[in-house]
């Protein structure tokens, strides 16, 4: 049974571009929700993916956006990249029918130079 | 964004210690849960509380939900070099669906053999 996994683990980009994160949720679970960690912080949530539309969002700035498909994987863009957003992001599943259940991904560094 | 008042920030103590740590909100949450994360992955769930008053136990982990419902702690015995790692705390508050959490800023416990 997968968890939940998150794609690139990696990446380095440039001030001004734009970056998209992926995640598939944790087998039969059927919301994502992103979070952003800031070194030496804890997660920030960014927002939630329910039957494909966003429900919740934390206090972002529109250059962040998402999306859900139907197989429940998620996406998360950036655009117009700012220093600041160098972070670790965070996905987690969870089901909306039973709660409080949430998995974490092992989430994306991402570093912008 | 929110966060939670986590307490200490990190620790340094000998292997076969106890380590007790804490974590207040000036609000209120119905769910309290406790993670830990180890260097290039996400957070992992050791306990969630369900219930203010609530003590609920996970092998040498104790974890309990304040009468109050604004305060958690964790208490971990007998500690092992496993051990180390970030702890955070995370509150959950009422509402439909899976509410977002709200994250501690973590403490950060290393063991000394």
């Amino acid at each position: 049974d997968a968890g939940v996994t998150q794609s690139p683990t990696h990446l380095i980009k440039t001030r001004g571009q734009q970056v998209t994160l992926r995640c598939s949720p944790k087998s039969g679970h059927d919301t994502v929700s992103w979070y952003q960690q800031a070194l030496g912080q804890g997660p920030q949530f960014i927002f939630q993916y329910y039957e494909e539309e966003e429900r919740q969002r934390g206090n972002f700035p529109d250059r962040f956006s998402g999306h859900q498909f139907p197989n429940y994987s998620s996406e998360l863009n950036v655009n117009a990249l700012l220093l600041g957003d160098s972070a670790l992001y965070l996905c987690a599943s969870s089901s909306g029918h039973s709660g409080n259940t949430i998995y974490f991904g092992e989430g994306s560094w991402l570093t912008v130079v | 964004g929110q966060q939670l008042n986590q307490s200490p920030q990190s620790m340094f103590i000998q292997e076969g210690e106890d380590v007790s740590m804490n974590c207040t909100s000036s609000s209120i949450f119905n769910t309290w849960l406790w993670y830990k994360q180890e260097p290039g992955e996400g957070p992992v769930l050791l306990i969630a509380l369900y219930k203010a008053g609530e003590l609920t136990s996970n092998g040498r982990l104790t974890a309990q939900f304040g009468i109050t419902r604004k305060d958690s702690f964790l208490n971990i015995s007998a500690s092992i070099p496993s051990d180390v790692g970030i702890y955070f705390c995370a509150g959950q508050q009422a509402g439909s669906g899976n509410t977002p959490l709200v994250f501690g800023k973590g403490t950060r416990l290393s063991v000394i053999a």
